[in-house]
């Protein structure tokens, strides 16, 4: 099945300054690729999504990459704040099904 | 769109009972939904794929007699935890899959406490 990998579980970083979490996936089949950020206690909320034919997509401050032939795409947040601050999850959708797969999650702080 | 509700949202037991869980799909139907857990700090762990009117399928590890899942419409599925123990004690989600890109839309969770 589907492992899928992230990196790094816990990031620090000043307010302004931007933020990236990097995730890698095992299926090649796999072919959408959805970001959550998860609250205390909340449910995991979309925040950006890519499919297997697109290399990049860019939301205002949030941005996806994904590299098809290394199996690792990459959250992008720029200009970082306060409420930025959750945990976010990758997760990878595997080709042979409609399972998600999730990474292990990255704790992101933003500090003032 | 796409609004998912859980029922209870927290709910606290004592070891030996049963606990039923009711997730509904509001403004939307679908076929396919999904059963997860969540233990503190941890990721999401996918327990079980429920399609209507089929039996769900499930992920290795999880007991399907003891995680009784009950998928009798497009808008309904309930997760019945029998005999909960505190190991069971966890954050449990549900998700429906809807929309041409098989996006899956997540309830609010709820949080189970075994004693």
């Amino acid at each position: 099945g589907e492992n899928v990998e992230q990196h790094p579980s816990t990031l620090s970083v000043q307010e302004g300054d931007s933020a990236v979490i990097k995730c890698t996936y095992s299926d090649s089949a796999s072919n959408y690729f959805p970001w959550y950020k998860q609250e205390l206690g909340k449910r995991p909320q979309l925040i950006i999504d890519i499919r297997s034919n697109v290399g990049e997509k860019k939301d205002q401050r949030i941005a996806v990459t994904l590299n098809k032939t290394a199996k690792h795409f990459s959250l992008h947040i720029t200009e970082t704040q306060p409420e930025d601050s959750a945990v976010y999850f990758c997760a990878a959708m595997g080709g042979g099904g409609n399972k998600l797969t999730f990474g292990t999650g990255t704790q992101l702080k933003v500090e003032l | 769109g796409a609004v998912v509700s859980q029922h209870p949202s927290r709910v606290i037991c004592k070891s030996g009972t049963s606990v039923k869980i009711e997730c509904r799909s509001l403004d939307f139907q679908a076929t396919t939904m999904f059963w997860y857990r969540q233990f503190p700090k941890q990721s999401l762990m996918l327990m079980a794929t429920s399609n209507e009117g089929s039996k769900a399928t499930y992920e290795q590890g999880v007991e399907k007699d003891k995680f009784l899942i009950n998928h009798a419409s497009l808008t309904l599925s309930t997760l019945t935890v029998t005999s909960a123990h505190p190991e069971d004690s966890s954050f449990y989600i549900c998700s429906w899959q809807a929309g041409g890109y098989n996006e899956q839309f997540f309830g609010p969770g709820t949080r189970l406490t075994v004693l």
